[in-house]
């Protein structure tokens, strides 16, 4: 399996803060790289896939890079509504796999 | 408006099977190109993929989980049914139906619609 590891683990920050999420795969995934969101008691939601395409009626604050093995999900200017846990899957190969997540709580 | 929902036990005994149903609206388990999958999610942890089943009833299986884990459909019904055997304490969590993306390829599988989970305790 290809493994996908997210850094940091927890990032605190500010409303107004660009933040930047990095996820690395243990081997080449070309651009096959999505982003979710997932807030508490809730269900991930898909933000982005294929390394920077926003789903449907995602912000523009969010954007995704990167390709290969390493990839960045940036939000802009961190909103309110943006304080949750942000996890990548690969799906270049099955079977497809998370990473661990990255927790981002208020600074 | 593509919705899932999942149906099923929230507590078993260890050693039991676990059946949970999913129940989609919106799309058509027939149609070409569609597949849903189960994931799971352990508290505090990443999501997990276990099972997928396309349109045409090809099936795809964590291989980790595999020899436990059976998916189905019904199409006429809209319900897409995976079975868990020999529960066990490490497979309490949350499970979600989600429905593959259809903006990419055949063995290119991400999740753009997901049920809202369905919380499972293992426990005698």
């Amino acid at each position: 399996d290809i493994q996908v590891t997210q850094s940091p683990s927890t990032l605190s920050a500010s409303v107004g803060d660009r933040v930047n999420i990095t996820c690395r795969a243990s081997e080449s995934i070309s651009s096959w790289l999505a982003w979710y969101q997932q807030k508490p008691g809730k269900a991930p939601e898909v933000l982005i896939y294929k390394t920077s395409r926003l789903h449907s009626g995602v912000p523009s604050r969010f954007s995704g890079s990167g390709s290969g093995t390493e990839f960045t999900l940036t939000i802009s200017s961190l909103q309110p509504d943006d304080f949750a846990t942000y996890y990548c899957q690969q799906y270049q190969s099955y079977s497809w796999t998370f990473g661990q997540g990255t927790k981002v709580d208020i600074k | 408006q593509i919705t899932l929902k999942e149906s099923g036990p929230t507590l078993v005994k260890p050693s039991q099977t676990l059946t949970l149903t999913c129940t989609v609206s919106g799309f058509s388990l027939s149609s070409n190109s569609v597949a849903v999958g189960w994931l799971r999610q352990a508290p505090g942890k990443a999501p997990e993929w276990l099972a997928l089943i396309y349109w045409k009833d090809d099936k795809r299986y964590s291989p980790s989980l595999q020899s436990r884990l059976t998916i189905t459909k019904d199409s006429s019904n809209n319900q897409v049914v995976l079975t868990v055997t020999n529960m066990g304490p490490e497979d309490t969590g949350t499970y979600y139906c989600a429905h593959k993306s259809q903006t990419v390829g055949y063995y290119l599988v991400f999740f753009d619609y997901w049920g809202p989970g369905i919380r499972v305790t293992v426990s005698s």
